[in-house]
């Protein structure tokens, strides 16, 4: 099934530090998304990247869509304590734009102070 | 500040018993899911609306679990009757549809044991 699959799966730095995370995908799609979810939170949209772009910023995000390798990638710079969470990258289904997502195993991030 | 709403928040019952779990979505929003959320499997999609009518149920055990919209501010899931292995945590989420695909919000979630 078309599934984003995060890498690293488990994360550990420092305060101030930028953390990168990775999502590979297998088939066209027509947007990637990344969110973010706090232990015993729902999950909470970050940022939602086209196809048709290949970097994004939002704040101290910057996420790049490599549609030739099925690849996107998520940084955090500056981290801070309260980035603590896992994020999950989530593919839509490409052509049929039926508006469901996979969402991938996730990447828990923990950034200690 | 427009939220999605999920109660109860967090449900004991016991093997066989019949669980409903509500969710209001956000105004205006025309795409309700529901997911289920384990640590072995991860978010699973159950199943999903599109203006109230189902569109995709194929992740959902179809025979016990069941889902519907009655009106445009409620969605439900009903387990009956409910076993160990549906213990997780059910999210319910609605869709904000735009050009390029959905933006998903999510509720807070209902944490499910079955004894």
């Amino acid at each position: 099934s078309q599934q984003g699959e995060e890498d690293p799966q488990a994360l550990s730095i420092q305060e101030g530090e930028n953390a990168t995370m990775n999502c590979s995908y297998k088939t066209s799609i027509n947007n990637l998304q990344w969110y973010r979810q706090n232990s015993g939170r729902g999950l909470v949209h970050l940022i939602l990247i086209r196809s048709n772009e290949r970097e994004k910023h939002s704040g101290r995000l910057r996420v790049t869509l490599d549609t030739s390798k099925k690849s996107s990638s998520l940084l955090i710079t500056a981290s801070r304590a309260a980035d603590t969470a896992s994020y999950f990258c989530a593919t839509d289904y490409g052509s049929s734009n039926t508006g469901k997502l996979i969402f991938g195993q996730g990447t828990t991030l923990q950034v200690k102070p | 500040d427009a939220r999605v709403t999920q109660t109860p928040r967090h449900k004991v019952t016991e093997m066989g018993q019949e669980v409903t779990m509500r969710c209001q979505p956000i105004l205006g929003h025309n795409t309700v899911f529901w997911y289920r959320q384990t640590m072995m499997q991860g978010l699973e999609l159950l199943a999903y609306f599109r203006n109230r009518a189902p569109l995709d149920d194929s992740g959902m055990p179809k025979d016990r679990f069941s889902a519907e919209m009655p009106d445009a501010t409620l969605a439900t899931l009903k387990i009956q009757p409910s076993e160990p292995r549906d213990s997780a945590v059910y999210f319910c989420a609605s869709g904000d549809s735009g050009a390029w695909g959905e933006t998903q919000y999510f509720g807070p979630g209902t944490r499910l044991l079955v004894l």
